[in-house]
């Protein structure tokens, strides 16, 4: 089965501050790779996706992320954060192969609190 | 455009109860999952399903039965609630079509046996 790491369980910032959070996954072939947010009391949401091209990617509010395949790492970035990025971020990734039926696998999560 | 959505939203049960938790989109959507979040743990897949009439087991099913007679819903029913089965439910949705296997999450219904 694949798996999913995340290294920071806790990212404590200030406002203004750069985000950097670790993602690594265990699989060697073709991968979708995905960022989650969940902000405090609601439900996951997309905040970006890589499945082909570019290995750059830009999400939402900011975000964006870089696929390495030779390090196996999906790493979500932010130049400056803001208050309103507190939020829970959720790494996930999927094999578009095999008997996967397309599930996604999650990290346990980076709990990422930013103070004003 | 509702989406996906779950009901009840929030739910106490007593230890040894029968539960069922709905869930219900309406993008026609061919799979459909549900997961369970508790802390130190992030997601863990309990059950999904490829399609009407077809499920399979997740990391952590034990505990859980599913159904999915139409393909809008999804129903998760925990048999015989214990109290190790407090936890926040997500369901979620995607389509069998495309390339990005994105996964589209419904609110959650967090539930507590106690």
């Amino acid at each position: 089965a694949q798996s999913v790491s995340q290294h920071n369980h806790h990212v404590i910032l200030s406002e203004a501050a750069s985000l950097e959070l670790g993602c690594n996954y265990s699989y060697g072939g073709t991968v979708n790779l995905f960022w989650y947010v969940q902000y405090p009391g609601q439900h996951l949401q997309l905040l970006l996706k890589y499945f082909s091209g570019d290995p750059l990617v830009k999400g939402i509010k900011g975000f964006e992320a870089e696929f390495i395949k030779s390090k196996f790492s999906f790493n979500l970035r932010k130049p400056s954060v803001q208050w309103s990025d507190t939020a829970e971020y959720f790494c996930a990734v999927n094999a578009p192969r095999g008997s996967t039926l397309g599930r996604l696998y999650f990290g346990r999560g980076t709990q990422l609190t930013v103070w004003p | 455009d509702a989406g996906i959505t779950q009901s009840p939203r929030y739910k106490i049960t007593e230890t040894g109860r029968q539960v069922t938790l709905m869930c219900h989109q309406t993008w026609s959507h061919s799979y459909m999952f549900w997961y369970r979040q508790d802390l130190g743990h992030g997601l863990r897949l309990i059950y999904y399903s490829a399609a009407a009439d077809i499920t399979d087991k997740g990391e952590v099913p034990d505990g859980y039965v599913v159904s999915r007679s139409k393909t809008e819903n999804f129903p998760l029913t925990l048999e015989s609630a214990t109290r190790s089965q407090t936890s926040v439910y997500f369901c979620a949705s995607r389509t069998s079509g495309g390339s990005s296997y994105e996964q589209y999450f419904g609110p959650g219904t967090r539930l507590t046996v106690t």
